[in-house]
């Protein structure tokens, strides 16, 4: 079954941790996304990957890096400089980062004490 | 960016009932997708619309581009339409997303 896949499910960290979130597709989607959401809100988006080598900043990237050495693959690490770093995590893909429809993996809820 | 406003935020359905979602949208846009999300926090596709109207079974949506607003029709709706409905407009490079419509539906 193509799809993406996010893990781990749940993350428990302590303060000043960096702590590494895994997203996987396999779509054979060039473009892929990770977005923060915060209880009651919508999604806003932290970091997107055009293609392999590739990724751009979005609106809330202060606190978080990314690497995209696979095409299936984009790992987000949640950095000790985040300050609010409790929260649920989606990592998302789509053909190109154009007006691509996008599709979004299950999600990690990270709480960080 | 682009500004995205859902009503209500909140909507409570007796079963079998039907309902109206709206999104409103500051700008033009490429593309708009519906999701909703489920208990467990997965957002699932509903719709990929930026102009016209679509239907999946008991859910239909309409866009009207020209007046930045898109519908979510739901009809005779089940305790299993729960949850956060999204509307995401994609402008300048991202998708942008709503705050949410909670829907709650009772038997």
């Amino acid at each position: 079954d193509g799809g993406i896949t996010q893990s781990p499910k749940y993350l428990f960290r302590k303060e000043g941790q960096n702590v590494t979130l895994s997203c996987e597709q396999n779509l054979n989607h060039d473009a892929m996304y990770w977005y923060r959401q915060d209880p009651g809100q919508g999604l806003r988006l932290i970091y997107y990957s055009q293609i392999v080598n590739d990724f751009q900043k979005g609106d809330i990237a202060e606190g978080y890096s990314v690497s995209r050495e696979k095409k299936e693959s984009f790992p987000l690490t949640v950095t000790s400089a985040q300050k609010n770093p409790t929260a649920f995590y989606l990592c998302a893909s789509s053909h190109g980062t154009g007006s691509y429809e996008q599709y979004f993996g299950p999600g990690t809820r990270l709480t960080v004490t | 960016g682009i500004q995205v406003e859902q009503s209500p935020p909140d909507l409570i359905l007796q079963e079998g009932a039907n309902s109206t979602l709206r999104c409103n949208f500051s700008d033009s846009v490429n593309n708009l997708q519906w999701f909703h999300q489920n208990p467990w926090g997965q957002l699932i596709n509903l719709f990929y619309i930026p102009s016209g109207t679509k239907q999946n079974g008991r859910l239909s949506a309409t866009t009207v581009a020209t007046e930045r607003y898109s519908l979510l029709y739901i009809s005779s709706s089940q305790t299993t339409d729960s949850g956060v409905y999204f509307c995401a407009a994609f402008g300048d490079y991202k998708l942008s997303f709503g705050a949410g419509t909670t829907v709650t539906v009772r038997a």
